[in-house]
């Protein structure tokens, strides 16, 4: 079935460890999304890619990276520098020179120790 | 700056009834808006959208209402059922971007 997956579904780091959020899609979208969503808010926006090979900061990139060398694949890492790491992450994905619906992901947890 | 946002954090309605759920939003551009369920511990699922030259909406179940006049955007659900309850978020997009913004989220309680 086509659909975005998200992994691992559950993570615990230890503070000043890297962690990478795996998300995939195979529904040939162009546009890849990353969102922080913290208890009682909205989604938060860290990075976006419109194309392969290309990515833009979101609202809340610093601490963040990301890598888009495959149009199924835009993982996400959580680096050390990230102040407040512990949230669930969402990963999406939506067409591209037509405005639609996004599809998330099942999303990530992660907590760190 | 431009934010989506909802009037009520928590909604409770009895099984059965209809339910309303409000968002505002503060950018006459934004076109396009989706409504999205979340359940805990999952994603957000997509109930219906309505772009801007439209004022109605409807699904099965669902009707979402476009207000352009005080930039208000509504979900209504038929029929209340235990499995509607949910976190419902509104989003609004720009044309030309590809930043969709997102309300904080109305909890819906479906009481039996």
């Amino acid at each position: 079935d086509g659909g975005i997956t998200q992994s691992p579904k559950y993570l615990f780091r230890k503070e000043g460890q890297n962690v990478t959020l795996s998300c995939e899609q195979n529904l040939n979208h162009d546009a890849m999304y990353w969102y922080r969503q913290d208890p009682g808010q909205g989604l938060r926006l860290i990075y976006y890619s419109q194309i392969v090979n290309d990515f833009q900061k979101g609202d809340i990139a610093e601490g963040y990276s990301v890598s888009r060398e495959k149009k199924e694949s835009f993982p996400l890492t959580v680096t050390s520098a990230q102040k407040n790491p512990t949230a669930f992450y969402l990963c999406a994905s939506g067409t591209s020179g037509n405005t639609g619906e996004l599809f998330f992901g099942e999303g990530s947890r992660l907590t760190v120790l | 700056g431009e934010s989506v946002g909802l009037h009520l954090p928590t909604l409770s309605v009895q099984e059965g009834d209809n339910s309303i759920i409000n968002c505002a939003y503060s950018n006459s551009a934004s076109d396009y808006f989706i409504w999205y369920k979340q359940e805990s511990g999952k994603g957000p699922q997509f109930i219906i959208d309505i772009r801007s030259n439209m004022d109605k909406r409807q699904g099965q179940r669902v009707t979402v209402l476009l207000n352009k006049t005080v930039k208000h955007l509504s979900l209504q659900i038929a029929a209340t059922q235990p499995g509607d309850s949910a976190v419902y978020f509104c989003a609004e997009i720009r044309s030309g971007t590809y930043k969709y913004i997102f309300g904080t989220g109305t909890r819906l309680k479906v009481l039996a």
